[in-house]
């Protein structure tokens, strides 16, 4: 079984706090993607990777970046927490290449005060 | 500008019956169709998919069913079952890595 899983479910940070969020998966997949998940919006890609340290921005990457050191882990970086950067925040993963499925960890919660 | 809309928030439907939950996309070149199916505090899992060669696939108690003139997918699960509770997310990809996200339709199952 593909597993995903992201160091944290919940944290609770303050603004202009900087964040880690990280992520790490164990089936020798190429691409990992960073996502969050708001009512009504769905899951929106913030950025993704397809190799080591290589990185793409997705829809919304303003106020993240993310580094790829490492085949298996994924980290994405919030340099300087904001308010509305509150939200679910997804890891997947998938084997590298097209039309295939993406495999989620089970999210980490964030909350900015 | 989402590409892909579900634009049923939610759907209640009895224990036993079918539950059809809808698609639409805008995007033209859109040529894998993914159902992902997300439970509280969990991560979403995938549940079926349909590449645009075909107009329908099923899996079990799952079909999904793609009408490529109407950019429109539906998913139908029969019957359905307490467990089906949860969101379910409609995604579609063109020729990259990259999956685009409606915004999910939460499915509540009364018994």
């Amino acid at each position: 079984d593909v597993k995903v899983t992201q160091s944290s479910r919940y944290l609770v940070k303050r603004t202009g706090e900087k964040v880690f969020l990280e992520c790490v998966q164990d089936m020798d997949h190429e691409n990992m993607f960073w996502y969050r998940q708001d009512p009504g919006l769905g899951l929106r890609l913030i950025y993704f990777s397809y190799d080591v340290k290589m990185k793409e921005k997705g829809d919304i990457p303003e106020g993240y970046s993310v580094s790829r050191e490492k085949k298996e882990r994924f980290s994405l970086i919030l340099e300087s927490a904001s308010t509305n950067q509150t939200s679910m925040y997804l890891c997947a993963s998938s084997p590298g290449h097209t039309q295939e499925t993406q495999y989620f960890g089970p999210g980490t919660r964030l909350l900015v005060l | 500008d989402q590409q892909v809309k579900q634009n049923s928030p939610s759907l209640s439907v009895q224990e036993g019956r079918i539950s059809i939950l809808n698609c639409d996309y805008t995007n033209s070149m859109f040529d894998y169709f993914l159902w992902y199916k997300k439970y509280p505090a969990e991560g979403p899992t995938f549940l079926i998919s349909i590449s645009s060669i075909k107009d329908k696939n099923e899996d079990g108690r799952f079909t999904v069913f793609l009408n490529k003139s109407a950019k429109h997918l539906s998913l139908h699960i029969v019957p359905s079952q307490p467990g089906d509770s949860a969101v379910y997310f409609c995604a579609a990809s063109s020729n990259d890595y990259k999956l685009s996200f409606g915004a999910g339709t939460t499915v509540t199952v009364r018994a």
